[in-house]
C-alpha cells in the first residue's frame, strides 16, 4: 500500500521560513493536500492540489510537489503557526495521510 | 455558514456498537461526497470511510472494513457511521468532513470543511 513519510518535528525561528516535507513514491504524479491541526482543534485545509490555498489561508503558506517529495513552505513563521501538519493523497481507493510533522516556532 | 456537527460518541464496551451522526448545514449536502476521519489519542489522522454524493459508492479503510458502515440521508442532510464489533483500537475522536474529489485524469481528493469531532471510547 502507498505510504507517505513526514519528519516527526521541524523547528523554525520566528520570522524565518520552514519547509515541511512529505515523501512518497512518485508523489509528484499525485495531487497533494496539506492540513494544519492546532492543539485540541480539528484539522484545517491549508493547501490543496499541490499548491492551491483555500480562501482565508495566508499567502505565507505555499506548496510544491515533484519527484518523490512534496513540500509545504511556511514563510515568515509566526507563533500561531505552531501545530501539527499532515500531507494527504488519494491512492489505491484509499485516503493516505502522512504521519504528521509537529512544527515548533522558536 | 458551512457547519458540520458530529454526535453519537460515548463510552462503549468492547464488542459493542455505536452510531455516529454528522448534521450538515450551509451547503447543498446532496452535491458533496463526505468522509469520516479518526484520530486516536496522541496519534495522527486516520481515514475511515468515504461515501459519494448520491450514496451509491463507498470506500473503507482495511482496519474497519466489514465492521463499519457509512451511509447518508440526503433528505435530512445527515451523514452516518454505524460501528460494530468495536475494540480498544477504535478509541478516537471521529471527524466528519466534506470531500472535494475528482477520479478522472489528474485525480484529486481533499477535505475542505471539517466538524469539531465526537469522541468514541471503547473500554470495559
Amino acid at each position: 500500500s502507498y505510504e507517505l513519510t513526514q519528519p516527526l518535528s521541524v523547528s523554525v525561528a520566528l520570522g524565518q521560513t520552514a519547509k515541511l516535507t512529505c515523501a512518497g513514491d512518485n508523489i509528484g504524479t499525485k495531487n497533494v493536500c496539506w492540513y494544519q491541526q492546532k492543539s485540541g482543534q480539528a484539522p484545517v485545509l491549508i493547501i490543496y492540489r499541490d499548491n492551491n490555498r483555500p480562501s482565508g489561508i495566508p499567502e505565507r503558506f505555499s506548496g510544491s510537489n515533484s519527484g518523490n517529495t512534496a513540500t509545504l513552505t511556511i514563510s515568515r513563521g509566526q507563533l500561531g503557526d505552531e501545530g501539527d501538519y499532515y500531507c494527504q493523497v488519494w491512492a489505491s481507493d484509499s485516503v493516505i495521510f502522512g504521519g504528521g510533522t509537529k512544527l515548533t516556532v522558536l | 455558514e458551512v457547519q458540520l456537527v458530529e454526535s453519537g460518541g460515548g463510552l462503549v464496551q468492547p464488542g459493542g456498537s455505536l452510531r455516529l451522526s454528522c448534521a450538515v448545514s450551509g451547503f447543498t449536502f446532496s452535491n458533496s461526497a463526505m468522509n469520516w476521519v479518526r484520530q486516536a489519542p496522541g496519534k495522527g489522522l486516520e481515514w475511515v470511510s468515504t461515501i459519494s454524493d448520491r450514496g451509491d459508492t463507498t470506500y473503507y479503510a482495511d482496519s474497519v472494513k466489514g465492521r463499519f458502515l457509512i451511509s447518508r440521508d440526503n433528505s435530512d442532510n445527515t451523514l452516518l457511521l454505524q460501528m460494530d464489533s468495536l475494540s480498544a483500537e477504535d478509541t478516537a475522536v471521529y471527524y466528519c468532513a466534506r470531500v472535494e474529489l475528482w477520479f478522472g485524469e489528474n485525480y484529486f481528493y481533499f477535505m475542505d470543511v471539517w466538524g469539531k469531532g465526537t469522541t468514541v471510547t471503547v473500554s470495559s
